[in-house]
């Protein structure tokens, strides 16, 4: 079945710590996307890329770094200079099209927590 | 910069009975999406509805429908008969008018299904 794969599930960083979050689609989809996920406060994007490496910082990319070497993959660093990294991370796609077909594909999360 | 309003935290609704999740926009866009998105507890996001703003036809899927008033910016999801697996947290979002721009949330509602 076509879907996207975060993994782990569950990740605990230690102080001055670098951590990967790991996602994966085989959608074929060029556009892939990181948002974090924070009780009441919505999804805001971290990164997202449109094509193999090509990405755009969003609105909160302070403290992350991504990579976009393969069209499959969509890697998410986050380094020790973020300093509140406890949160719900979800990776999404889209595909190239419009209407109801732009929607975004989520993978089931990642839940980061500070040791 | 887009914008969504969703000024309900929680919401309590009777089983088998219809329930509104109300959604505002902000955009000088004349070409935009909007999309509903449903979290249960285990953290995926599910696609449930889209509108496309020139779309003259209110959406419908099933027991969801989306109330859309382009005039006064709002796109409210609509469920009919609630059915306790329906508690969960509620997303609205849009996408801007170019196709390659990220989606953007509101803070979520969550609905709670009461027997």
């Amino acid at each position: 079945d076509g879907g996207i794969t975060q993994s782990p599930k569950y990740l605990f960083r230690k102080e001055g710590q670098n951590v990967t979050l790991s996602c994966e689609q085989n959608l074929n989809h060029d556009a892939m996307y990181w948002y974090r996920q924070d009780p009441g406060q919505g999804l805001r994007l971290i990164y997202y890329s449109q094509i193999v490496n090509d990405f755009q910082k969003g609105d909160i990319a302070e403290g992350y770094s991504v990579s976009r070497e393969k069209k499959e993959s969509f890697p998410l660093t986050v380094t020790s200079a973020q300093k509140n990294p406890t949160a719900f991370y979800l990776c999404a796609s889209r595909a190239p099209s419009r209407g109801q077909n732009e929607k975004l594909f989520f993978g089931s999360g990642t839940q980061l927590s500070v040791l | 910069a887009q914008k969504i309003t969703q000024t309900q935290p929680g919401m309590f609704v009777q089983e088998k009975e219809a329930v509104t999740l109300d959604c505002t926009y902000d955009t000088s866009d004349q070409s935009y999406g909007l999309f509903w998105y449903k979290q249960p507890s285990s953290g995926e996001m599910i696609f449930l509805i889209y509108q496309g703003s020139y779309d003259e036809q209110n959406a419908t899927e099933g027991r969801y429908s989306l109330n859309f008033q382009k005039a006064r910016k709002s796109a409210n999801l609509v469920i009919s008969a609630s059915q306790l697996g329906d508690s969960a947290m509620y997303f609205c979002a849009m996408r801007p008018a170019s196709g390659n721009t990220p989606l953007v949330f509101g803070k979520g509602t969550r609905l709670s299904v009461i027997a």
